[in-house]
């Protein structure tokens, strides 16, 4: 069965530093992999998806993520965090080859970006 | 923007009571999901819905769950007798289609509450 681990609760950093939110993923076969986004009191927001070829995707307000087979992980990455940017975070995988449309979700992960 | 709307936002109820959640989806979508979210826990699937019929379900989606699309707009799920263990987020969703790399659109969430 798929799943998915974000293994930080929360990540601090500061505004205009570069920030980093780890999820790391486990699939029979190939996996399609998720990035959303939850603000307080709304839904969670889609940023971005992996579904084949290049191995760095970039998503919405600035977010990139990179797949890396080896190391079955999609790490979520922006080059300058803003304050706004302080969120939560799911990563989220599909494995196709299984034929489900479920996507399995991690427990999330609280970005804080101080001033 | 289109967006996926819930009511209620929170609700309250006693546990063995009935309850309903209501769900509008995007318009043009075909696919519809209920997901959930125990406080502190991951994002859990329940149900997928394509045509009028449940098209996948978890284990958790047992006896005491329903869904039901009454009127081409509204999607639904219903707790026949609640417990203490269904408090949760519980997040709807629709896609256009149901498989690979296809983006789920979440809703804002309803929080149910069981005393």
């Amino acid at each position: 069965a798929q799943s998915v681990a974000q293994p930080e609760d929360q990540v601090n950093v500061a505004e205009g530093n570069p920030l980093t939110v780890k999820c790391t993923y486990s699939v029979s076969g190939n996996p399609y992999l998720f990035w959303y986004v939850q603000y307080p009191n709304r839904g969670l927001q889609f940023l971005l998806k992996y579904i084949t070829g290049d191995n760095l995707v970039k998503g919405s307000y600035g977010f990139e993520a990179e797949f890396n087979k080896s190391q079955t992980s999609f790490h979520l990455k922006k080059p300058s965090a803003l304050v706004s940017d302080s969120a939560l975070y799911f990563c989220a995988v599909r494995d196709l080859n299984t034929g489900f449309q479920k996507l399995v979700f991690g427990t999330g992960t609280r970005l804080l970006v101080s001033p | 923007e289109p967006e996926v709307t819930q009511t209620p936002s929170h609700q309250v109820t006693q546990m063995g009571q009935e309850v309903i959640l209501r769900c509008v989806p995007i318009s043009n979508h075909l696919y519809f999901y209920w997901y959930r979210q125990i406080l502190g826990q991951k994002v859990e699937f329940l149900v997928s819905f394509y045509n009028n019929e449940i098209s996948e379900k978890s284990e958790i989606f047992d006896d005491q769950f329903s869904v039901e699309r009454p009127d081409g707009s509204n999607f639904t799920l219903k707790i026949r007798s609640t417990k203490l263990e269904d408090s949760a987020m519980y997040f709807c969703a629709s896609s256009e289609a149901s498989v690979g790399a296809n983006v789920l659109t979440f809703g804002a969430g309803s929080r149910l509450t069981v005393l």
